[in-house]
C-alpha cells in the first residue's frame, strides 16, 4: 500500500543552524501539508502546498521556515536558522484530490521526523 | 479559530468493555477524520465522516457524525488489549484547508 515517507527520523541539531526535512508523497497525490507535535501537545498545522505555491500558512510558519516542491517526488520543510523552541516531531501529510466527496478530505501522514535542537 | 475538545483525555478499562470517545466544537466542519497514533508514529487515518448524522462502522468500531457537523463520536464494543493507543479526532473546514486536531484521548484496554 503507497505510504508517505520522510527522512531522516531524527534529526538533532545546534541552535541557529539550518535544517532540512525531507518527505516522499503518495505518488498520485496533489496536495501537501507539514504539521508538527511538541511532545505532549496537540497536532499543530504548518503550511500546506498545491500547484507549486503555498495555499495555506499558520502563524508559526514565519520568515524562518519555507517549503519546497524540488522535484515531482519530494517535498521539504526547511528551517533557516532553528530554535530551542522548534524541536518537535513534523510531519507531512499529503491528499489525493479524488473527486470521491469523503476520500477528497483524507490527509495522509508519514511516520515523522523528530527534530531535536540543542 | 477552530478547537476540537476531546474527552476523556484517558481512558483505562477491562478487556471486553465499550467505550466511547468525544469530539466536540463550536465550529462547524465540512469533513472530520479520525486517526490512531501510537508513540513516536505518525497518524494513521481510521475513517472520515463528512455527511451531517452520518455513521460509519469499522470492525468493532463505530463513528458517527453530528448533525449539525459540529461534534463526533468514536464508540468501540468490546475492547482488545490491541485497541490501546491514542486516538486522535481532526477537522476540515474546506477539503483544501488544514486540519485542526484534537487534544486526543489516551486509551488503555487492560487484559
Amino acid at each position: 500500500e503507497p505510504e508517505v515517507t520522510q527522512t531522516p527520523s531524527h534529526q538533532v541539531t545546534q541552535m541557529g543552524q539550518e535544517v532540512i526535512l525531507r518527505c516522499v508523497p503518495i505518488s498520485n497525490h496533489l496536495y501537501f501539508y507539514w504539521y508538527r507535535q511538541i511532545l505532549g501537545q496537540k497536532v499543530e498545522f504548518l503550511v500546506s502546498f498545491y500547484n507549486n505555491e503555498i495555499s495555506e500558512k499558520s502563524e508559526i510558519f514565519d520568515d524562518q521556515f519555507s517549503v519546497e516542491r524540488p522535484d515531482g517526488s519530494n517535498f521539504t520543510l526547511k528551517i533557516r536558522s532553528t530554535k530551542l523552541e522548534d524541536s518537535a516531531m513534523y510531519f507531512c501529510a499529503s491528499r489525493p484530490g479524488h473527486p470521491s466527496l469523503a476520500e477528497n478530505y483524507e490527509q495522509y501522514f508519514g511516520p515523522g521526523t523528530r527534530l531535536t535542537v540543542t | 479559530t477552530q478547537l476540537l475538545e476531546q474527552s476523556p483525555q484517558f481512558l483505562s478499562i477491562q478487556e471486553g468493555e465499550n467505550l466511547t470517545v468525544y469530539c466536540n466544537s463550536s465550529s462547524v466542519f465540512s469533513s472530520l477524520q479520525w486517526y490512531r497514533q501510537e508513540p513516536g508514529e505518525g497518524p494513521v487515518l481510521l475513517v472520515t465522516v463528512v455527511t451531517g448524522g452520518e455513521v460509519k462502522k469499522l470492525k468493532r468500531l463505530t463513528f458517527q457524525f453530528g448533525d449539525a457537523r459540529k461534534d463526533s463520536s468514536l464508540h468501540i464494543t468490546a475492547a482488545q488489549p490491541g485497541d490501546t493507543g491514542l486516538y486522535l479526532c481532526a477537522g476540515a473546514i474546506n477539503a483544501g484547508n488544514m486540519l485542526t486536531f484534537g487534544g486526543g484521548t489516551r486509551l488503555m484496554v487492560k487484559p
